[in-house]
């Protein structure tokens, strides 16, 4: 069954940086558009950023616009989310999602178990 | 962008019974809606897309209707795996809005 594994979540003061990974595994990785969500404590869902399958298109929240950037390397079927400028506010579980078909947008059919970021002084 | 409301915020109810959340979108998005169903401490799990397919391996009693502004979740006879927040989420634009959940408890 599809597989993915997020990491690199942690503690960081205001301002850092941070940089997620998701590894893929179980499909062809390269045909789906992936996407970043995530969810603050308590909180509802958020869609942060998608990337297109082969990486050429992507699209960003505007509270995160300038400060993530979201990248895929295909040939490691690992999907990345750089965090830069890190505030309070971006404190939550970080999933990443497959997207049910090949087009984009779409559903999210299978989701990571997350990873925390908290933003804390 | 475009807006996602749900309703009720709360739903108390009882093994058996037949409950209905509703989903209703700022400007019409076809039948481009999903629903989900998540547990305290896992991720969401995709139930129904296109505001009615199910999804393989999801259990029969849940259904979904509706399109353009409106939509309906319904659960047919809720059994105890069910307690759980609910969300929809439109995909007809690339900003997948989603509903603000819906808690479905034990009454």
């Amino acid at each position: 069954e599809v597989q993915l594994l997020e990491s690199g979540g942690g503690l960081v003061q205001p301002g850092g940086s941070l940089r997620l990974s998701c590894a893929a595994s179980e499909f062809t990785f390269g045909r789906y558009a992936m996407s970043w969500l995530r969810q603050a404590p308590g909180k509802g869902l958020e869609c942060v950023s998608t990337v297109s399958g082969s990486g050429g298109s992507s699209y960003y929240t505007d509270s995160v616009k300038g400060r993530f950037t979201i990248s895929r390397d295909n040939s490691k079927n690992t999907l990345y989310l750089q965090m830069n400028s890190l505030r309070v506010e971006d404190t939550a579980i970080y999933y990443c999602a497959k997207l049910l078909a090949f087009s984009n947008p779409d559903a999210f059919d299978f989701w990571g178990q997350g990873t925390m970021v908290a933003v804390s002084s | 962008d475009i807006q996602m409301t749900q309703s009720p915020s709360t739903l108390s109810a009882s093994v058996g019974d037949r409950v209905t959340i509703t989903c209703r979108a700022s400007q019409s998005i076809s039948t481009w809606l999903a629903w989900y169903q998540q547990k305290p401490g896992t991720a969401p799990k995709l139930l129904i897309y296109k505001a009615s397919s199910l999804r393989n391996g999801v259990p029969s009693r849940f259904s979904g209707t509706g399109s353009g502004t409106e939509f309906t979740l319904t659960i047919s006879s809720l059994q105890p795996d069910d307690f759980a927040t609910y969300y929809c989420q439109q995909y007809d634009s690339p900003s997948y809005g989603f509903g603000q959940g819906t808690k479905l408890e034990i009454k």
